[in-house]
């Protein structure tokens, strides 16, 4: 168990809607992850904050924002669904923002299926 | 540009044989490595890391070498059981990008009983 929680485990929404997918970090960790793995696909970074704060944007599409609330856990909105949005949806965290050398530690994801 | 990537899509080997996963990486930039393995409706789960200032680590049964003359990373695992069986990635990290991952494609390992 990596201590990486996120709710829910799957999703089924219809083309069109909103969805918001939720990760409790490690206990202790300030940084918060959220990668995409799309059928046969690696993990696509998305964004990552750090104590609340945005620290590093990969190819996250303007439909897609999260946030990271005071006691660290964070919140990925996805709105306006289309079809190619289905993926797993991973939440990672670690300790630090920024210094390379420390592993992320992932969460079981969040299976989303567009209709 | 930049990438990191796996040689082989999949692997399939007998029980109790070694395997060897293979992982090219094209930023001599990078500075740290890490293998992941990730099982069916699971999230990736660490295996092993190295630093760029190593040639070789070693883990419970794994081994990781880093060769950074051709940019190339292998993942050793002796005397692979049934519960190898998963999906295993590489990803790296450069002091440029923080601390945020770059996946590669991964290599599917099937252990044949």
């Amino acid at each position: 168990d990596s201590g990486v929680t996120q709710t829910p485990k799957h999703l089924i929404t219809a083309t069109g809607q909103r969805v918001t997918l939720r990760c409790s970090p490690r206990s202790g960790d300030l940084s918060v992850y959220w990668y995409q793995q799309s059928l046969d696909q690696g993990l696509q970074f998305l964004i990552q904050y750090y104590n609340g704060e945005e620290r590093a944007k990969g190819n996250i599409l303007e439909r897609f924002s999260a946030q990271q609330f005071p006691d660290l856990h964070s919140e990925l909105n996805l709105s306006s669904l289309e079809l190619g949005d289905s993926a797993l949806y991973f939440c990672a965290s670690s300790l630090g923002g920024s210094q390379v050398g420390s592993p992320l530690h992932f969460g079981n994801g969040t299976r989303l299926t567009v209709t | 540009g930049e990438s990191v990537g796996l040689h082989l899509p999949t692997l399939s080997v007998q029980e109790g044989d070694n395997s060897i996963i293979n992982c090219a990486y094209s930023n001599s930039a990078s500075d740290y490595f890490i293998w992941y393995k990730q099982e069916s409706g699971k999230g990736p789960q660490f295996i092993i890391d190295i630093r760029s200032n190593m040639d070789k680590r070693q883990g419970q049964r794994v081994t990781v070498l880093l060769n950074k003359t051709v940019k190339h990373l292998s993942l050793q695992i002796a005397a692979t059981q049934p519960g190898d069986s998963a999906v295993y990635f590489c990803a790296e990290n450069r002091e440029t990008s923080g601390s945020r991952l770059t996946f590669g494609e991964g290599t599917q390992l099937t252990v044949n009983p």
